[in-house]
């Protein structure tokens, strides 16, 4: 198994740019995270789906964030339009019952 | 509150010594228990589950106190090799959310 997948791996943007992150979970896993990860503010859960469905998404800190799972094997994280405090480590895990398993991050900068 | 507190460290112990993390959680409800372990700009790793009756890994013995709603670590022989951080982790199962503790850094010197 290839493991969670993240993409990209790093992003440059400037800042009120629209930033896609993008990630495909574990086959057979039925919960997807999102996290954000800072030196300041540690690991946050950005929201979180159960078979595809928004569970809770309390952790989404303003409307500019929003997040999507079309289907089993794929999800989005969205920033429109993007901030310099956005600029992050954007981790993406799933999960079969037990523990996650993490994809590698993505690596945001907003200029 | 917090959900989940750790103690943010660093711990400096030496090579061989023996080194205990604490977290505590706040929702009385939680059913899972788990600490990883995220090395320097890479992911966080399961390091074991916690059970309810405590767990030993190798030099790891993680235990459950729910009484208390806390969490233990304990690292026998450190090596150098586990300098990291380690992330306390609490899950409800009802709702499947799962929640990080902001990690404890750990490191071992020669």
């Amino acid at each position: 198994d290839a493991g969670v997948i993240q993409s990209p791996r790093h992003e440059v943007t400037e800042m009120g740019q629209e930033v896609t992150l993008r990630c495909k979970p574990i086959s057979g896993h039925n919960s997807l995270f999102w996290y954000r990860q800072t030196m300041m503010r540690g690991l946050e859960l950005l929201i979180y789906f159960n078979n595809n469905v928004p569970i809770d998404d309390s952790g989404m800190p303003e409307d500019r964030f929003s997040a999507k799972m079309p289907n089993a094997s794929f999800s989005t994280l969205k920033i429109q339009p993007s901030e310099p405090r956005d600029s992050a480590v954007y981790f993406c895990a799933s999960s079969r019952g037990q523990g996650a398993i993490f994809g590698s991050g993505t690596q945001l900068s907003v200029l | 509150r917090k959900e989940v507190e750790q103690d943010p460290g660093p711990f400096n112990v030496p090579e061989g010594a023996t080194v205990a993390f604490n977290c505590t959680y706040s929702n009385s409800a939680s059913q899972s228990f788990f600490w990883y372990r995220q090395d320097c700009r890479k992911e966080p790793k399961l390091l074991m589950s916690v059970y309810s009756s405590g767990n030993e890994d190798g030099r790891f013995t993680a235990q459950l106190n729910r009484a208390s709603q806390y969490i233990s670590l304990l690292i026998r022989d450190s090596k150098l090799s586990d300098s990291a951080t380690y992330l306390c982790v609490v899950k409800d199962s009802s709702a499947s959310k799962i929640i990080f503790g902001s990690g404890t850094r750990l490191s071992i010197r020669p």
